[in-house]
């Protein structure tokens, strides 16, 4: 079946560093996702690409569809403390059944003084 | 406010009895699904439903059952097949199943059975 995979899983930095988390499906998506969850909380949404190559920026957050519409990236600039949590990406198969989101691994982002 | 409400947030049982988790939305969302999550392995798909009185299984649906009665509410069940039930489940919905809407989750159950 459809397998997504995140990388890194855990990265620690400190407040002001740059962070990126890597989406890599092993089928070709039609969508992709991307939710943030906090320690304790619930996945929250986040943003979402659908055109092969497509990018997106949400103020310190860009977000990356890859050509060949099988990964993705979330690269976070000038880190802060707020961007704790877990990062999701989530997509949808081009073929099969449409309406099964599935979920990578996840990365844990844990950010410092 | 309208949202996604799951309760309670923590229960416990012993092991061999069946237990439901509630999950109900006022968002008037078609779709509804469950997952699990447990830690370094993401969320997994138990049970989805698209309409009411319809659902099929997701990659994880063995020990577990649904119900689709009405659109508002999609409990869970949690059986005593289940090997391996201690988890947090987390309930969502979207506005439609087919068209790739986003999720929209509550605060989720954190289930433990000894």
């Amino acid at each position: 079946g459809q397998q997504v995979m995140q990388i890194p899983q855990y990265q620690h930095v400190q407040e002001g560093e740059d962070f990126t988390t890597y989406c890599n499906s092993s089928t070709t998506l039609s969508n992709i996702q991307w939710y943030k969850q906090r320690p304790g909380g619930h996945p929250v949404f986040l943003i979402q690409l659908v055109k092969s190559g497509e990018v997106k920026k949400q103020k310190r957050l860009t977000f990356q569809f890859g050509e060949a519409k099988k990964n993705s990236s979330l690269h976070i600039t000038a880190t802060q403390t707020t961007d704790v949590g877990t990062y999701f990406c989530a997509g949808h198969p081009s073929t099969g059944t449409a309406s099964k989101l599935t979920f990578g691994t996840g990365t844990r982002l844990q950010v410092t003084l | 406010d309208g949202g996604i409400t799951q309760s309670p947030k923590y229960l416990f049982r012993k092991e061999g009895q069946n237990v439901t988790l509630s999950c109900e939305q006022n968002l008037n969302h078609d779709a509804m699904y469950w997952y699990r999550q447990d830690p370094g392995q993401g969320l997994r798909l138990i049970y989805y439903s698209q309409i009411v009185n319809d659902f099929q299984k997701g990659d994880i649906a063995e020990g577990y059952s649904v119900s689709r009665e009405k659109k508002e509410s999609f409990p869970l069940t949690v059986t005593s097949a289940q090997k391996n039930p201690t988890a947090f489940y987390l309930c969502a919905s979207s506005n439609s199943g087919t068209d790739h809407s986003p999720l929209h989750f509550g605060n989720g159950t954190r289930l433990t059975v000894t």
